[in-house]
């Protein structure tokens, strides 16, 4: 049984440009939260979708954006890329929200 | 809004020796606590989690924590532990029974010597 899949594991992108990372959620999970990780700091909520809907969305500006599809998989994409955005960003699914947790072993974003 | 604090940014202990990782939270309600182990390059691995009920939580790999209210205190605990144990570990606060926004401490790396 897959738990969550994330793609893809690494990646640079220039300053100014765009980028869309990718969520499959483990079997059975609706839900999906996204979280950013700079070096050296915990992670920091971004949004949650459920029901392909945003639920939640913690202190990140409009450039970062995302969609859940029908099947639960979950896109984050983030517009106008800053040198600040280069961080691990890491997807956690659940059923329902509730506690259950399973992250991914996340995206690295390096942006030059 | 909520916040978490680990007072030590790294800890060294000997193999076999016993492990405390300290975690203050600042909440206005009932606090939903999380402890998670994240080893290089990888994602989060939820070790134990608190809700409510018995104050001492007993988490996966020999791992425990004793949630005090008075002192807003999650502390991790192990009685002996393995080099296998070497990683970062992160304290979260939950909102709701929404673990899926958490705001987390900064971790605190654990090395293990031998």
């Amino acid at each position: 049984d897959a738990g969550v899949t994330q793609s893809p594991t690494h990646l640079i992108k220039t300053r100014g440009q765009q980028v869309t990372l990718r969520c499959s959620p483990k079997s059975g999970h609706d839900t999906v939260s996204w979280y950013q990780q700079a070096l050296g700091q915990g992670p920091q909520f971004i949004f949650q979708y459920y029901e392909e809907e945003e639920r939640q969305r913690g202190n990140f500006p409009d450039r970062f954006s995302g969609h859940q599809f029908p099947n639960y998989s979950s896109e984050l994409n983030v517009n106008a890329l800053l040198l600040g955005d280069s961080a691990l960003y890491l997807c956690a699914s659940s059923l329902g929200g509730g506690h259950g947790y399973t992250f991914g072993s996340g995206t690295r974003l390096t942006v030059v | 809004a909520q916040s978490v604090t680990q007072p030590d940014i790294h800890i060294t202990v000997s193999e076999g020796a016993s492990l405390e990782l300290r975690c203050n939270y600042s909440y206005g309600a009932t606090p939903y606590l999380f402890w998670y182990v994240q080893s290089p390059g990888q994602g989060l691995q939820l070790l134990l989690k608190y809700f409510s009920g018995d104050t001492l939580v007993q988490g996966i790999k020999g791992f425990e924590a004793e949630f005090k209210r008075s002192q807003s205190s999650f502390n991790l605990r192990k009685p002996s532990v393995h080099w296998s144990d070497a990683a970062e570990y992160f304290c979260a606060v939950g909102v709701g029974t929404n673990a899926g926004k958490s705001t987390f401490g900064d971790g605190t790396t654990l090395t293990v010597k031998p």
